[in-house]
């Protein structure tokens, strides 16, 4: 079984840094693209980050670039967000998602659970 | 970057009613259309690809067509469980964007 687990959010101060963290297991996580996908308080699905299976390619939101950081151990089976100069927009719930690689577009068919991320003094 | 306009953003139904949500981008996707089902406090489940491809256990009262700019999820005869909000996803360019959702409400 495919699962994917988030760990990390929390609630920081805005300014601040966090890492989330994302294992995989259920199946070869080296073989796919990964994402971080994110979803405010009540509002819709946002993109954040793509990181290409061997790592060779990685794509963000323009709100994000030069502050997160996608990254992968694919001997760990985990994906990573590094997030600094945190914002209150930041606050939203975390999620790592899977690209099934099926070559018909970047779209997503495993979710983690979330994992919330508050940025408030 | 690619806008996704969803209608309605909610609509009203009763079980067994037939349901259509619209999907519209701001430029050609050809089928590089994704669509989503989230209930509340949950992650979204992949519903249907490539604009028209069921992905693989979702049941087959739900449908998609379209190709271009205009999109649409069809599910056929409303089940008690299918009461979530849906959203599209564009899949061809980044930034992928999604719609912004259409919640189904009970009647």
């Amino acid at each position: 079984e495919v699962q994917l687990v988030e760990s990390g959010g929390s609630l920081v101060q805005p300014g601040g840094s966090l890492r989330l963290s994302c294992a995989g297991s259920g199946f070869i996580f080296s073989d796919y693209h990964m994402n971080w996908v994110r979803q405010a308080p009540g509002k819709g699905l946002e993109w954040v980050a793509y990181m290409k299976r061997d790592g060779s390619a990685k794509y963000y939101l323009d709100s994000v670039k030069g502050r997160f950081t996608i990254s992968r151990d694919n001997a760990r089976n985990s994906l990573y967000l590094q997030m600094n100069s945190l914002r209150a927009e930041d606050t939203a719930v975390y999620y790592c998602v899977r690209d099934p690689v099926r070559g018909d577009g970047y779209n997503f068919d495993y979710w983690g659970q979330g994992t919330l991320v508050t940025v408030s003094s | 970057d690619i806008q996704m306009t969803q209608s309605p953003f909610s609509v009203s139904v009763s079980i067994g009613d037939r349901v259509t949500i619209t999907c519209r981008a701001s430029q050609d996707i050809s089928s590089g259309l994704a669509w989503y089902q989230q209930k509340p406090g949950k992650a979204p489940k992949l519903l249907i690809y490539t604009a028209s491809t069921l992905q693989t256990g979702v049941p087959s009262r739900f449908s998609g067509s379209g190709s271009g700019t205009d999109f649409t999820l069809t599910i056929s005869s409303l089940q008690p469980e299918d009461f979530a909000t849906y959203y599209c996803q564009q899949v061809n360019n980044f930034p992928l964007t999604f719609g912004g959702g259409t919640k189904v409400e009970i009647k």
